[in-house]
């Protein structure tokens, strides 16, 4: 079955300073993989996504991700964090089928310190 | 702003009573998605409807249904509801052909509290 881990529940990072966020996931084919981000209140919105092709993916507010074959991973970076980054981050995962739906991780929690 | 809009934003209900979440897709949008974030479970997808008829069923209750009309909007409709389906309950569409795949875009959600 697919599936998505994200170790990191809650995280603190200081504004400027870098940024990882982990995602592992659990696939039997190449997955469909996307980085997802809730403000408070808010809907989700797409960060960044990855289908197939180049590894090393950019998306929308200087995030980026890595799709790592051999490790199962798909970690979300930023080189450096601003005060509006915080917020809840989802990683997903695509399914096998024709259908689309997402399973997604159970999200980690980004605080900025200033 | 994704395109897609969610009615209504807020739903206070009680215990046994029926309500109806509503999802207007974007435009050219074929597919919608219904998903559930609750503290516990986490964001969790529910059903999906493709051009009017059911494509995929994840773990949706007996008691949830769902439908999508001819002018795409969709609508799902909880019934004997219980404190435990207090929840967050998002929209999301995509265009979705058969044998493709596209990314989803998400309402801003119907934040449902049973008392």
């Amino acid at each position: 079955a697919q599936s998505v881990t994200q170790p990191d529940i809650h995280i603190t990072v200081s504004e400027g300073a870098s940024l990882e966020l982990r995602c592992n996931y659990s696939y039997g084919a190449t997955p469909y993989l996307f980085w997802y981000v809730q403000s408070p209140g808010q809907g989700l919105q797409l960060l960044l996504k990855y289908f197939s092709g180049d590894t090393l993916v950019q998306g929308i507010k200087g995030f980026e991700a890595e799709f790592k074959r051999s490790q199962s991973s798909f970690n979300l970076r930023k080189p450096s964090v601003h005060w509006s980054d915080a917020a809840e981050y989802f990683c997903a995962v695509g399914s096998s089928s024709n259908t689309g739906k997402l399973i997604f991780g159970q999200g980690t929690t980004l605080q900025v310190k200033p | 702003d994704s395109g897609v809009t969610q009615t209504p934003k807020h739903l206070i209900t009680a215990t046994g009573q029926r309500v109806t979440l509503r999802c207007s897709p974007r435009s050219g949008d074929l597919s919608v998605y219904w998903y559930q974030q609750s503290l516990d479970q986490g964001l969790q997808f529910l059903i999906q409807y493709y051009n009017g008829e059911e494509r995929a069923k994840g773990n949706i209750l007996e008691r949830f249904s769902a439908q999508q009309f001819p002018d795409l909007h969709s609508e799902l409709n909880l019934s004997s509801l219980e404190l435990g389906d207090s929840a967050l309950y998002f929209c999301a569409s995509g265009v979705s052909g058969r044998g493709s795949y596209n990314e989803q875009f998400f309402g801003p959600g119907t934040r449902l509290t049973v008392l």
